[in-house]
């Protein structure tokens, strides 16, 4: 089993809708959380990032840690078409720098 | 703004061929590391260092190798390309505080 899991998607949206992506984990060492959009043909790009359980929130964009529940969220309110992009969660412990990520969700936001 | 620099975009190699790929940053981070993502599997990592001369091997290090003579600099080697090589392949860096990675754009290798 995975030590990261993702929703898999694709997820298609209309314009303005409200997006949750989520992931799993059972590493419980991993005290870094973040967020990682990608879009097509570039490398992924950071879009939020958390330390240990709790929300946060910049924008549109609200990310969400529950640490008892190894489960994080990324909400996206009020979707645009720009948005459209794959989302990577990943994942660090406090020792060490190299993070482990989700397979990514793929998402359409459609005008 | 922290660059990443992947020397190629796009890169077209043939079987046994050795194959150098190259990243570049240009904000002193300590910590660089390599990546390939494919469809289905996510990113993986192959390998990353922590200092100049210093490497770890990530999940899937089999051949690979990397080499790190300078700190702005972090290039993977494929010994005898294969085609189950064919993959993106990311390079990442990371601040001493091991908060964020930022990316290079990316490198697609095909191997035919």
């Amino acid at each position: 089993q995975k030590e990261v899991e993702q929703d898999p998607g694709p997820l298609s949206v209309p314009e303005g809708a409200i997006v949750s992506l989520n992931c799993t984990y059972s590493n419980s060492a991993f005290q870094y959380f973040m967020w990682y959009r990608q879009y097509s043909r570039k490398g992924p790009e950071l879009l939020m990032y958390t330390y240990s359980s709790g929300n946060k929130e910049d924008g549109r964009f609200t990310a969400q840690v529950d640490k008892s529940s190894k489960y994080i969220s990324l909400f996206i309110r009020d979707s645009q078409p720009s948005d459209s992009a794959t989302y990577l969660c990943a994942m660090r412990n406090t020792n060490a720098g190299k993070s482990t990520f989700g397979d990514g969700t793929t998402l359409t936001v459609k005008p | 703004d922290v660059k990443v620099t992947q020397s190629s975009r796009y890169l077209v190699k043939r079987t046994g061929e050795k194959v150098f790929l190259e990243c570049v940053q240009d904000m002193d981070h300590e910590n660089m590391f390599w990546y390939r993502q494919d469809p289905g599997l996510g990113l993986r990592l192959i390998y990353f260092s922590y200092d100049v001369k210093m490497k770890e091997k990530g999940d899937i290090p089999e051949g690979y190798s990397v080499s790190r003579e300078k700190k702005e600099r972090f290039s993977l080697i494929l010994e005898s390309a294969s085609t189950n090589q064919t993959s993106m392949y990311l390079c990442a860096s990371i601040t001493g505080m091991n908060t964020e990675a930022f990316f290079g754009q990316g490198t697609r290798l095909t191997v035919v």
